[in-house]
């Protein structure tokens, strides 16, 4: 079965300062990972994905993902946040089971950037 | 072009009345998904299906009923809902189904309230 957990709930930052939000993964098979971004009232928006080309996996709107197979990780970074930032960001997983293809949602992570 | 479109953007509806939720995309895609979401939750899934065909229902209660009339269109139909059905309502599709590493594009959601 596959899962994925997003520490925290809610991350502020100033403009300026490094994003980092969590997300690890529990999965039986190897992962497929993806990172969307919700702004308000909107529907969902792919940052990144890894499909195990690269480890390092750059996305749109300056975010990269790191892929930690140790760790079982796949933390969302950004050098610099900016006031459009400020988001939720749901990390997923591809579901390897009976219904491949569907994505297993964390919980979210409502991102505030402070001026 | 990766656009997903939804209508309508907004929809009130009483406890008898029978709507229609319409989604549509012209990506060739063969995969087309119903979540619903509430305020602060990840989306969950509802209905996938795969080259117009209903392959995953999850549960959903029959007050809810999708339709698929041709590859390019998904339809939510909606009859004597409740209060708590009120929500975003967001459709997605992705090019094949059941291939994990595919990338679901969501559309922008119809916002939901049952009076």
């Amino acid at each position: 079965a596959q899962s994925v957990t997003q520490l925290g709930s809610h991350v502020s930052v100033s403009e300026g300062a490094l994003v980092l939000l969590r997300c690890n993964y529990s999965s039986s098979v190897p992962p497929y990972l993806f990172w969307y971004v919700q702004y308000p009232n909107q529907g969902l928006q792919l940052l990144l994905k890894y499909t195990s080309a690269a480890t390092l996996v750059k996305g749109i709107n300056g975010f990269e993902a790191e892929f930690k197979k140790s760790e079982t990780s796949f933390h969302l970074t950004k050098p610099s946040a900016h006031m459009s930032d400020a988001a939720e960001y749901f990390c997923a997983v591809s579901d390897g089971g009976g219904s491949q293809g569907n994505l297993i949602f964390g919980k979210g992570t409502k991102l505030s950037v402070k001026p | 072009d990766t656009e997903v479109t939804q209508t309508p953007k907004h929809l009130v509806m009483g406890m008898t009345n029978k709507k229609s939720l319409k989604c549509e995309q012209h990506m060739g895609h063969r995969a087309m998904y119903w979540y619903k979401q509430k305020a602060k939750k990840p989306p969950e899934l509802m209905f996938v299906y795969s080259y117009e065909k209903l392959s995953i229902n999850e549960s959903v209660p029959s007050r809810f009923s999708p339709e698929c009339p041709n590859s390019s269109l998904l339809n939510l139909h909606l009859h004597a809902l409740q209060p708590e059905d009120s929500a975003l309502y967001l459709c997605a599709s992705s090019q094949a189904p059941g291939r994990r590493q595919e990338t679901q594009y969501f559309g922008p959601g119809t916002r939901l309230l049952v009076l």
